[in-house]
């Protein structure tokens, strides 16, 4: 079974640009959620999709947005971006409710110029 | 607000040593504790997910215990591999949040040195 996949793997934007990061579930995984991991905030909660409705939403800017398809796979919007986005942004997916094991992908690196 | 802390932040071992790492929480209304380890660079691993209703829960060379009364889970890893130096991660879903939202800890650095 493919586990989760992100792409890009790499990304380099410039303050103001927008960036949009893309993450497919395990097959049958119908939660996707998001965090951002920096060194000095470690893993921070941005949001969740179940079932292409928003579930769960965690404290940051609207400039940061999701959506999910009805194939379960989840986008990530950043707009404006600004020199302090510069993170690892991981996806994670479970089956249903996400008291299950939540599987994480490899993540995308993005660098704010 | 559920807090989550990871002590040692750092540890340094000899390859073949057991040790044990350490995670609290603040708000024992969690329906699990999940440990991942995370490579530098990389994803997270899931390595075991304890459920509240469960003391322990053991994979190969690792094992996690819950005590929920008290906030506490520790993963002991038996005989030390240079292969398992990474830094080690717990999280929590809060019951009052439905869904997977997950708060983490800092996470310890390990080294196995050779």
């Amino acid at each position: 079974k493919a586990g989760v996949t992100q792409t890009p793997r790499y990304l380099i934007k410039t303050r103001g640009q927008q960036v949009t990061l893309s993450c497919s579930p395990i097959s049958g995984h119908r939660s996707v959620s998001w965090y951002q991991q920096t060194p000095g905030q470690g893993l921070q909660f941005l949001f969740e999709y179940f079932s292409e409705t928003q579930r769960n939403k965690g404290n940051f800017p609207g400039r940061f947005s999701g959506r999910q398809f009805s194939n379960s796979r989840s986008e990530m919007n950043v707009s404006t971006l600004e020199l302090g986005d510069s993170a690892l942004y991981l996806c994670a997916s479970s089956l249903l409710t996400g008291q299950e094991t939540q599987y994480f992908g490899p993540g995308t690196r993005l660098l704010v110029l | 607000k559920q807090e989550v802390t990871q002590i040692p932040a750092a540890l340094s071992v000899p390859e073949g040593e057991n040790l044990v790492l350490n995670c609290s929480f603040t708000d024992s209304a969690i329906y699990n504790l999940q440990w991942f380890r995370q490579d530098p660079g990389k994803g997270l691993t899931s390595l075991l997910l304890i459920q509240s209703s469960q003391r322990e829960q053991t994979s190969g060379r690792l094992n996690a215990s819950l005590d929920k009364s008290s906030g506490r889970s520790t993963l002991y890893i038996a005989a030390s591999q240079p292969g398992d130096s990474a830094t080690y991660l717990c999280a929590v879903p809060l019951k009052e949040t439905s869904g997977s939202r997950l708060t983490f800890g800092e996470g310890t650095q390990l080294t196995v040195n050779p």
